[in-house]
């Protein structure tokens, strides 16, 4: 069975800060595919970043930046100099081949930038 | 391309009632996945279909239903409506095989009374 945590229910920071969401993950396959998801109060789930199992190369995106290490399957997100936008709860999903497009999700990391 | 549309954005039904939602996928994505969110669960997969099969089921029971058309266009179908049915409905499109990424529609709130 697969199963992801997220231990962060909640981080609040100060505009400018680094945060660092974690992620970690379980699964007996040996592909899979790892995924972030902003939810913003409008609700719609925004896709952020999909990672393979094959793949450790973390990647770095404007401000956001992944690190994927098999090793402590762990798949944490980090968001440089945040921004009072970044206010969003924020999932980590996991699927993979057997699953089809079955995404199992973490329950959560609600962010909270203040000014 | 436009994104995933749901309808309706917000309803409120009563129990023992049933009720219908509508997820528009992405043009040309033929997969469309369906999650219920709730405060207590988080975010559970219901089912998917693709080309108007259901291929994967979650674990809900069997007042939860949906189908697809042949546009992709889906819909999911809640009868006798429970109190603990109240959530949020996402839907999400994905495209071509080998590509992992869903994306998720803006759901449909549904609060029942």
């Amino acid at each position: 069975a697969q199963k992801v945590t997220q231990a962060q229910t909640e981080i609040s920071v100060v505009e400018k800060e680094d945060v660092t969401l974690d992620c970690v993950y379980e699964t007996r396959d040996t592909t899979y595919y790892l995924f972030w998801y902003k939810q913003p109060p409008s609700g719609e789930l925004v896709f952020l970043i999909r990672r393979n199992s094959f793949d450790e190369q973390n990647e770095i995106s404007g401000r956001y930046s992944w690190n994927f290490q098999k090793s402590t399957s762990s798949f944490n997100f980090t968001i440089t100099a945040s921004q009072v936008v970044d206010s969003a709860v924020y999932f980590c999903a996991l699927t993979d081949d057997n699953a089809g497009n079955m995404l199992t999700f973490g329950g959560g990391t609600r962010l909270m930038v203040k000014p | 391309k436009a994104g995933v549309t749901q309808t309706p954005r917000y309803l409120i039904k009563t129990r023992g009632q049933q009720v219908t939602l509508s997820c528009s996928p992405i043009s040309g994505h033929r997969s469309v996945s369906w999650y219920q969110q709730t405060p207590g669960q988080g975010l559970q997969f219901l089912f998917e279909y693709f080309s108007e099969t259901q291929r994967n089921k979650g674990n809900f029971p069997g007042r939860f239903s949906g189908r697809q058309f042949s546009n992709s266009r889906s819909e999911m179908n809640v009868s006798t409506l429970e109190l603990g049915d109240s959530a949020l409905y996402l839907c999400a499109s994905r495209g071509t095989s080998g590509s992992y990424e869903q994306y998720f529609g803006p759901g449909t709130r549904l609060t029942v009374t």
